[in-house]
């Protein structure tokens, strides 16, 4: 069953500890996202990776990294440097991010709270 | 800048036509239109895209107008299940040679029984 898995669904952190979000897929996707969204609002861009062992920063980055060893998993590290990291984490997948017609497909999300 | 204007909210009845209307009057000549959905605390789903025809598949019907600066995304007979956020997306080409979703607040259809 192909998609984009993403775990914990639900992760509770205390302030000041670094945190690492996990996505996995298995549509042989080149590239890959991760995705913030605040209540009520829409998806921002975090992080990309158009290929294995690249990534580039999206809008709002700082205070995360990430890494890109495997084609299939793109790992997401939520510093004590981010102000204010409870949010929804989504990631995604694409073919190839400089197609204008590049569908992404989106993983189930993580809910991340920090106490 | 989202490049993509859509209504706050919506109501549909259960079992009729529910259209959803997308502002895109900047939208370049190789730009598609995509329309994805997010019920509540789960992932966007990919619903349909186009450049400049109308289409359709499964889910769903997307009409684009001749010059193309705006879309309305139907779905012919709306269920309880169709309740969500319905996000309009022109991917935004970047200096860097890649395609950028710029995800606005979109539109909450509320399907009522």
């Amino acid at each position: 069953d192909g998609g984009i898995t993403q775990s914990p669904k639900y992760l509770f952190r205390k302030e000041g500890q670094n945190v690492t979000l996990s996505c996995e897929q298995n549509l042989n996707h080149d590239a890959m996202y991760w995705y913030r969204q605040d209540p009520g609002q829409g998806l921002r861009l975090i992080y990309y990776s158009q290929i294995v062992n690249d990534f580039q920063k999206g809008d709002i980055a700082e205070g995360y990294s990430v890494s890109r060893e495997k084609k299939e998993s793109f790992p997401l590290t939520v510093t004590s440097a981010q102000k204010n990291p409870t949010a929804f984490y989504l990631c995604a997948s694409s073919i190839d991010v400089q197609l204008p017609t590049d569908t992404q497909y989106f993983g189930p999300g993580t809910r991340l709270t920090v106490l | 800048d989202a490049k993509t204007t859509q209504p706050p909210s919506m109501d549909c009845a259960e079992g009729r036509a529910a259209n959803l209307p997308c502002n895109h009057s900047t939208i370049s000549g190789n730009e598609y239109v995509y329309w994805y959905r997010q019920i509540h605390s789960q992932g966007p789903q990919y619903i349909i895209h186009g450049l400049k025809n109308n289409e359709t598949n499964e889910m769903a019907s997307l009409i684009i107008t001749e010059d193309r600066k705006s879309s309305t995304l139907i779905l012919p007979h709306a269920t309880l299940r169709d309740t969500a956020v319905y996000y309009c997306i022109v991917p935004r080409s970047t200096t860097s040679g890649t395609y950028k979703y710029i995800f606005g607040t979109g539109t909450r259809l509320k399907v009522l029984a």
